[in-house]
């Protein structure tokens, strides 16, 4: 079974500094997407990032951007320029390529701004 | 469009009773789920539905029924809720022929069990 693991419960952040948020996670195929969603005070879940497997190049969406490490497993996303908006729950997430429609995520980070 | 919308937004049940959560979408996805999410574990799948009339378990089913009778509508039955089942639940959609779809969640449902 895939499992996601994020290390870090509560991260904190300057505003306008940059922070990395860590994620790793386990399976045995090659071909799965990973998820970074952002779920703010208001609950409501918000996709921020996705990446491919098969995709070697790092995925960007403006402030936000991953390092994705395919061999060691690796997936951390790394919030520049920290706005007091980016306060909120992050969950990393991954999901089979494979006709499985299962998402997993991991515990989460909450991540604070500090002005 | 209103997206995915849920209701109850709050619910208070006393151990025993049973409630429907009802879970809606407009955006003709066929591909519907509903999550749990409890402090330090993040959301777990409950049960899923990749259409009409076909629903399938996820990691966390027991004390939970769904079913799938038109595209839009997704209910999850707590058929007689425990205290265990106190939790903020989450129901999503996506477009199914793509996993890399993003999957749209509703504004989620805070539920507690006496």
């Amino acid at each position: 079974a895939q499992t996601v693991t994020q290390s870090q419960p509560e991260m904190s952040v300057q505003e306008a500094e940059t922070v990395t948020l860590s994620c790793t996670y386990d399976t045995s195929e090659s071909d799965y997407y990973l998820f970074w969603y952002k779920q703010p005070p208001s609950r409501q879940m918000i996709l921020v990032i996705r990446q491919e497997a098969y995709k070697q190049q790092n995925a960007t969406e403006n402030r936000f951007s991953v390092n994705f490490q395919k061999a060691a497993k690796s997936f951390s996303l790394k919030i520049s320029d920290s706005q007091l908006g980016d306060a909120a729950m992050y969950f990393c997430a991954y999901i089979s390529n494979f006709g499985n429609e299962k998402l997993t995520f991991g515990t989460g980070t909450r991540l604070t701004i500090i002005p | 469009n209103a997206g995915v919308t849920q209701t109850p937004k709050f619910q208070v049940l006393k151990t025993g009773q049973s409630m429907t959560l009802q879970c809606a979408q407009d955006m003709n996805h066929e591909y519907m789920s509903w999550y749990r999410q409890d402090p330090g574990m993040g959301l777990r799948l409950i049960h899923y539905s990749v259409g009409a009339g076909i629903t399938d378990q996820g990691e966390v089913p027991n004390g939970y029924n769904v079913s799938r009778s038109t595209t839009e509508d997704f209910p999850l039955r707590l058929l007689s809720a425990a205290p265990s089942q106190t939790s903020v639940y989450f129901c999503a959609s996506s477009e199914r022929g793509w996993s890399g779809n993003e999957q749209f969640f509703g504004p989620g449902t805070r539920l507690t069990v006496l």
